[in-house]
């Protein structure tokens, strides 16, 4: 079983429309939890950290659900600059980085 | 904010050639360096972990003579490809981590190799 899944989509939506990925991770001693958003041939780059009681950053909205070992994003209006592959994320302190496959998401006008 | 460098960002060599990626971290001290590969539409797979003075730990399944880091300072660490093989074609990405917090770590933008 990997470490990190993810659907790998791709979501293909139009402007405007909300649109949620999920993910989960198989090792329940994971302390930290990301989502990091890699365009074409470029390096991840974070997009937020995901606390247990939920968090928000403009359009984007991250839920942890440590019983399930699960993680979401939401993102909502959808803009044509979203398009790009999103990567969810655990680590314990100190450690590496556990990469999720990716999901895919292309928006179109 | 913490800036990673990495050198060079693409390279194509020979089959059997040696090359060598280099990961810097700009305006802080780096405790910890992290090696990671991508294939395509695959996820960043961790190859070793660089501390500091100390050998490298290396992924299962990664040829530590195959691929060589060095981390000979705060600063730079860095990665030698050897007896490079088509196979090896892949993005390479360093990650950097000043320890100061848990998780925060700083990517590097990558480097391509091609393998001929």
């Amino acid at each position: 079983r990997k470490e990190v899944e993810q659907d790998p989509g791709p979501f293909n939506v139009p402007e405007g429309a909300t649109v949620a990925f999920n993910c989960t991770y198989s090792n329940s001693a994971s302390q930290s939890f990301f989502w990091y958003r890699q365009d074409c041939r470029k390096e991840p780059k974070l997009l937020m950290s995901v606390y247990s009681s939920g968090n928000e950053d403009g359009r984007f909205t991250a839920q942890l659900n440590r019983a399930s070992q699960y993680i979401s994003l939401l993102i909502r209006d959808s803009k044509l600059s979203d398009s790009a592959t999103y990567l969810c994320v655990v680590n314990q302190a100190g450690t590496a980085l556990i990469f999720g496959k990716g999901t895919t998401l292309s928006v179109s006008s | 904010g913490a800036v990673v460098s990495q050198h060079p960002s693409w390279v194509i060599c020979k089959s059997g050639t040696s090359v060598k990626i280099e990961c810097r971290s700009l305006d802080f001290q780096a405790t910890t360096m992290f090696w990671y590969r991508q294939f395509p539409k695959q996820s960043l797979m961790l190859m070793a972990t660089s501390n500091e003075g100390s050998k490298a730990t290396y992924e299962q399944g990664v040829e530590k003579d195959k691929f060589l880091i060095n981390h000979a300072s705060l600063t730079l660490s860095t990665l030698t490809v050897t007896s490079a093989h088509p196979e090896d074609s892949s993005f390479y990405i360093c990650s950097a981590f000043p320890g100061t917090l848990a998780y925060e770590q700083y990517f590097g933008p990558g480097t391509r190799l091609t393998v001929t």
